[in-house]
């Protein structure tokens, strides 16, 4: 059974700084990993979507890297800014099953 | 609408009391997906569609859920006999092409559901 995890659980950071966020699984037969952003009270919101064929997928500040052979997904922020205030989650995609998700890294951008 | 919309997006439920959450995924969307989330914790997979067809149920945590999309758009979600462990967040997404495609999901921003 796939299971996905995220570290570290929490992170503060003042604003400017950049910043990895780390997410671990343990099945490496996996179809894709997504990174979300998901807003107190709100749905989630897709960031980055690599599929397992890619290393990584760039969008804007973010950067995110997927290495299957070690089970390992990071998403780097560069340049954070308060708005960047959110809780991020990874999910995993393993073949003809649906997405498993971490628990999530809330992160605070202090101004 | 342009994204997918969920209803109620609260819902308060006296212990025993059944509930239906309602989702509209976006138009022409194929797959539709059920999500549980509970405080503090990521999403956690309850059901599947693909149009009507109810192809993944394994995640239903028992009997007393039931989910469906007779006409392969909306779809609902009940839940009888509420208990309060069933207390979360109920997320609705869906996805243009069958799961694992190379596509993305697209979340609603949920139904909040407390049983008191």
């Amino acid at each position: 059974k796939q299971e996905v995890t995220q570290i570290p659980a929490a992170l503060s950071v003042p604003e400017g700084e950049n910043l990895v966020l780390n997410c671990s699984f343990t099945d490496s037969a996996i179809y894709n990993l997504q990174w979300f952003r998901q807003d107190p009270g709100k749905g989630l919101t897709s960031l980055l979507l690599i599929q397992s064929s890619q290393r990584e997928q760039t969008s804007g500040r973010l950067n995110a890297s997927l290495d299957k052979s070690s089970g390992r997904s990071t998403l780097y922020i560069a340049a954070s800014q308060p708005g960047d205030s959110a809780t991020y989650l990874c999910a995993v995609g393993n073949y003809g099953q649906n997405f498993v998700f971490g628990p999530g890294t809330r992160l605070s951008v202090l101004p | 609408g342009a994204g997918v919309s969920q209803s109620p997006r609260y819902k308060v439920a006296k212990r025993g009391q059944d509930v239906a959450l309602r989702c509209d995924p976006i138009s022409g969307h194929v797959s539709l997906f059920w999500y549980q989330q509970a405080l503090g914790q990521g999403p956690e997979f309850l059901t599947y569609f693909q149009n009507e067809a109810q192809l993944d149920k394994s995640g239903l945590p028992s009997d007393r859920f039931f989910a469906e999309r007779p006409e392969g758009s909306v779809s609902t979600l009940k839940i009888q006999r509420t208990q309060q462990e069933d207390s979360a967040v109920y997320l609705c997404a869906s996805s243009p092409l069958e799961p694992n495609s190379g596509n993305t999901i697209y979340f609603g921003e949920g139904s909040w559901l407390t049983v008191v």
